[in-house]
């Protein structure tokens, strides 16, 4: 069956950097690509980015540029997202999902909660 | 940038009625890019709705997604207890960047 495993759950300073990992199994890693959604408490979803996990190709959020990178490592069925220079209001719940694209997302991870604080 | 807004914010309703869930998007799109969730408290999102109206696995056919252009409509036709959760609608596909509704709750009145 489909699965997305995540990292566990960080506590960062402001200023520090956080990277999540995504293990996926259950299908061929590089049919589907990765999008990243997140989710302050209390608040809705949103969307961060997307990686193709066939070529790398990724998409962000404008307002995320410049701080954020995703990867993906085909050998591990592996994605990954790296969100830099962390500030008070990156604390949130950080989700992998399959697809995103060309298909809506339809499988999921636990989620892995994220806290800046000093 | 597209922005879905959906509407009520909340919907108290009672087991065995009909929710009607409505999310308006700022700009006309394909229908083929338009999804909903469902999000129960410490959980991730459940995939509902893909192509505004097909039934994602295992999705009970008391719900049902309609619409086009600017206009969708998730609907619940008979709410089960398990259905009390937050709905949110999604505007995906290869145009980035894209967008989440900002949810539904629906509540057991």
């Amino acid at each position: 069956q489909v699965q997305l495993v995540q990292s566990g759950g960080e506590v960062k300073k402001p200023g520090a950097s956080v990277k999540v990992s995504c293990k996926a199994s259950g299908y061929t890693f590089p049919n589907y690509g990765i999008t990243w959604v997140r989710q302050a408490p209390g608040q809705g979803l949103e969307w961060m980015g997307w990686i193709s996990t066939y070529n790398g190709n990724t998409n962000y959020a404008q307002k995320l540029q410049g701080r954020l990178t995703m990867t993906s490592d085909s050998s591990t069925s592996t994605a990954y997202m790296e969100l830099r220079s962390l500030r008070s209001d990156d604390t949130a719940v950080y989700y992998c999902a399959r697809g995103g694209r060309t298909v809506a997302s339809d499988y999921w991870g636990q989620g892995t909660l994220v806290t800046v604080s000093s | 940038e597209i922005v879905l807004t959906q509407s009520p914010g909340t919907l108290s309703l009672s087991p065995g009625e009909r929710a009607t869930l409505s999310c308006r998007v700022s700009q006309s799109v394909s229908g083929t890019y338009l999804a909903w969730f469902q999000q129960k408290p410490g959980q991730a999102p459940r995939l509902l709705i893909y192509g505004a109206s097909g039934r994602a696995t295992d999705i009970p056919d008391r719900f049902s997604g309609s619409g086009s252009g600017t206009d969708f409509t998730l609907t619940i036709s008979r709410l089960e207890p398990e259905d009390f959760a937050v709905y949110y609608c999604h505007h995906y596909g290869t145009s980035p960047p894209l967008t989440f509704g900002g949810g539904t709750k629906v509540e057991i009145k």
